[in-house]
């Protein structure tokens, strides 16, 4: 198994762009979700999915979108990129429930800087 | 509103030291509490969960506690390496949602050979 992978590792961005963050787990899991870490905030939640079709907005939901049409993928889409959006990002998956019992899968990170 | 507090914020220790990571919750409402290491520049690689239901969870070297009335975890490490320095984070998956964790700001550990 892959586990969870993320694409790209990363991307600068001038203000005002668009651009798609990828993220895709082999693990049949039912749960994705969409972390932002920053330097004093810790990590926190932007976008959960918890199956195919349907998302939920998490902490720090404003200006991302998301759509989950597979189990396997979860992208999180920037619409118009901004300095504050600079930061790490990690999409996260786990079962809801079962043998794992929600323990949490994470992805190596995209870090993203916004000029 | 669940807040998740880790202390200290950076501990170092000379090698082969045994130590204790502290995490407190400010509402005992949890699901699980799991316990993660990040290394530099790398995603999270989950060490334990431990269930509402349990007091303890066990892997090698690790053991974590949890006494939900008090609202506390704790990562004891025994025997410490250099190979443990890392940032360790502790998270709660809120009730009844699913797989939301809410995670606390980490604490920094270097272990000095």
């Amino acid at each position: 198994n892959a586990g969870v992978t993320q694409t790209p590792k990363f991307q600068v961005l001038k203000t005002g762009q668009s651009m798609t963050l990828q993220c895709a787990q082999d693990m049949n899991h039912e749960y994705m979700s969409w972390y932002r870490q920053d330097p004093g905030m810790g990590l926190r939640l932007i976008h959960y999915s918890v199956g195919a079709g349907i998302t939920d907005q998490g902490e720090v939901p404003n200006g991302y979108n998301v759509s989950r049409s597979t189990t396997e993928d979860f992208p999180l889409r920037l619409l118009s990129a901004a300095p504050s959006q600079t930061s790490v990002y990690f999409c996260a998956s786990s079962y809801v429930s079962g043998r794992a019992r929600e323990t949490q899968y994470f992805g190596p990170g995209t870090r993203l800087l916004v000029l | 509103k669940q807040e998740v507090t880790q202390i200290p914020a950076a501990l170092s220790v000379p090698e082969g030291e045994n130590l204790v990571l502290n995490c407190s919750f400010t509402d005992s409402a949890i699901y699980n509490l799991q316990w993660f290491r990040q290394d530099p520049g790398k995603g999270l690689t989950s060490l334990l969960l431990i269930q509402s239901s349990q007091r303890e969870q066990t892997s090698g070297r690790l053991n974590a506690s949890l006494d939900k009335s008090s609202g506390r975890s704790t990562l004891y490490i025994a025997a410490s390496q250099p190979g443990d320095s890392a940032t360790y984070l502790c998270a709660v998956s809120v009730y009844n949602q699913g797989g939301k964790l809410i995670f606390g700001q980490g604490t920094e550990l270097s272990v000095k050979p």
